[in-house]
């Protein structure tokens, strides 16, 4: 199985503003995804991280609002940019290894 | 397209009682299966898999089946406790894409004392 851990766990933001959220695992690892679960509902994609090339967005999403980086085989961000009310959400990373496993989250709340 | 659902929002089941949560898809090309539990506050942990060659696969407490004749897959929780409380959602991957799952809309699980 694949630990792992996301920063901040939580956090309440102005509007306007952004937040970078990051995800790190315990054992290299190929392919790392981006998801949003806004509350009371399902997950939804919104990008795969590629190591050393840029992120395949899913229908709905795009870089500017969500940049993601992948520097290395362990480690992602994403950043919520120009952030609003609607991104209210939880932001999960996740990893396929072996199947797929996903962090904590991070729970943002925009004012 | 492709979807996944579930057949209950909300499912309250005494303590020690057998718990069922069911699920539909529609793509009968998918080849892999998964169940997460996902408690208040915390991301999806997963509970077992099933890939499409197997029809039942038990885990402990946990069994998961597989009909692929209706495109239905259930979890079944033996002797409900109430750490089992949590919202359940089933995962589909095709066969024929990368590893992209889709997820269902989940089941909220309440054990009652």
């Amino acid at each position: 199985s694949a630990v792992i851990s996301q920063k901040p766990s939580r956090d309440i933001c102005q509007r306007g503003t952004s937040l970078t959220i990051q995800c790190q695992v315990d054992s290299q690892v190929t392919m790392m995804f981006w998801y949003r679960q806004q509350p009371g509902q399902s997950l939804t994609l919104i990008a795969t991280a590629n190591q050393g090339s840029e992120a395949t967005y899913e229908s709905g999403f795009v870089i500017d609002k969500f940049p993601i980086s992948r520097p290395n085989l362990t480690f992602s961000t994403l950043t919520v940019s120009n952030m609003s009310p609607e991104d209210s959400s939880i932001y999960l990373c996740s990893v396929v290894s072996e199947t797929q496993y996903f962090g904590p989250g991070t729970r943002l709340l925009v004012l | 397209g492709e979807s996944v659902g579930l057949h209950l929002p909300t499912l309250s089941v005494q303590e020690g009682d057998n718990s069922i949560i069911n699920c539909a898809y529609s793509n009968s090309a998918s080849d892999y299966f998964i169940w997460y539990k996902q408690e208040s506050g915390k991301g999806p942990q997963f509970i077992i898999d099933i890939r499409s060659n197997m029809d039942k696969r038990q885990g402990q407490r946990v069994t998961v089946l597989l009909n692929k004749t209706v495109k239905h897959l259930s979890l079944q929780i033996a002797a409900t406790q109430p750490g089992d409380s949590a919202v359940y959602f089933c995962a589909e991957k095709s066969a024929s894409g990368t590893y992209k799952y889709i997820f269902g809309t989940g089941t909220r699980l309440k054990v009652l004392a």
